[in-house]
């Protein structure tokens, strides 16, 4: 019963480095989606995969890349981190009409 | 393309007093609309959902939301405010076929403070 899990909980990086943000569901969700939270802004879209084997670009897609894995995870990766990727990161899954259900985030910080 | 916008993003009310949190949306194609809510350093929470069956949908916490077509809105109610509703709540539309193939979009969001 652990519904979306996201991986790490918190993360400090130097400008440059690279990390992957990994998020897993349990639900058979078909769709997933990784968003950032910054205040005042909302949360906006980076990428979201409508199905195993999809993905598209959201709002805010520059600097990330994901990967579907299988239809369970949804991978995030920063290749060079700059401090405005400073953020908590959410990942998201769902059905076609159902409610999206959230993870509970990832507090990056970039120095 | 779609997008939500939630007017006032910060609301201030009484304890007691009514909550009327405002979300308007565009959208192609009939949508689905969510209410979530945020506590402080959590996750997001499913308050309620419109998904073209009622158009008044209650939700948790004493909340419900009315889903006006004509209006392109969906704006958030509760008749009496409690101190624990201090919180910050998302409008948030999902397509439902075509181009944005299900893409999940929020408003900015609103504060609301419940004063004692």
């Amino acid at each position: 019963n652990a519904g979306v899990t996201q991986t790490p909980k918190f993360q400090v990086l130097k400008t440059g480095q690279s990390m992957t943000l990994q998020c897993a569901q349990d639900m058979n969700h078909n769709s997933m989606y990784w968003y950032r939270q910054d205040p005042g802004m909302g949360l906006r879209l980076i990428y979201y995969s409508a199905s195993e084997g999809t993905t598209d670009k959201g709002e805010v897609p520059n600097g990330y890349n994901v990967s579907r894995l299988n239809k369970r995870e949804f991978s995030l990766r920063l290749e060079s981190a700059a401090p405005s990727q400073t953020s908590v990161y959410f990942c998201a899954s769902s059905n076609e009409q159902g409610s999206p259900l959230f993870g509970s985030g990832t507090r990056l910080t970039v120095v | 393309a779609q997008s939500v916008t939630q007017l006032g993003s910060h609301v201030s009310v009484s304890e007691g007093a009514l909550v009327l949190l405002r979300c308007n949306y565009s959208s192609s194609v009939p949508p689905y609309l969510f209410w979530y809510v945020q506590y402080p350093n959590q996750g997001l929470q499913l308050l309620l959902k419109y998904t073209s069956a009622a158009t008044l949908v209650k939700g948790i916490n004493g909340f419900e939301a009315e889903f006006k077509k004509s209006e392109t809105s969906f704006h958030l109610t509760k008749p009496s405010a409690h101190m624990s509703d201090a919180a910050e709540y998302f409008c948030a539309v999902k397509s439902t076929r075509g181009g944005s193939n299900y893409k999940l979009t929020f408003g900015k969001g609103t504060l609301l403070t419940v004063n004692p």
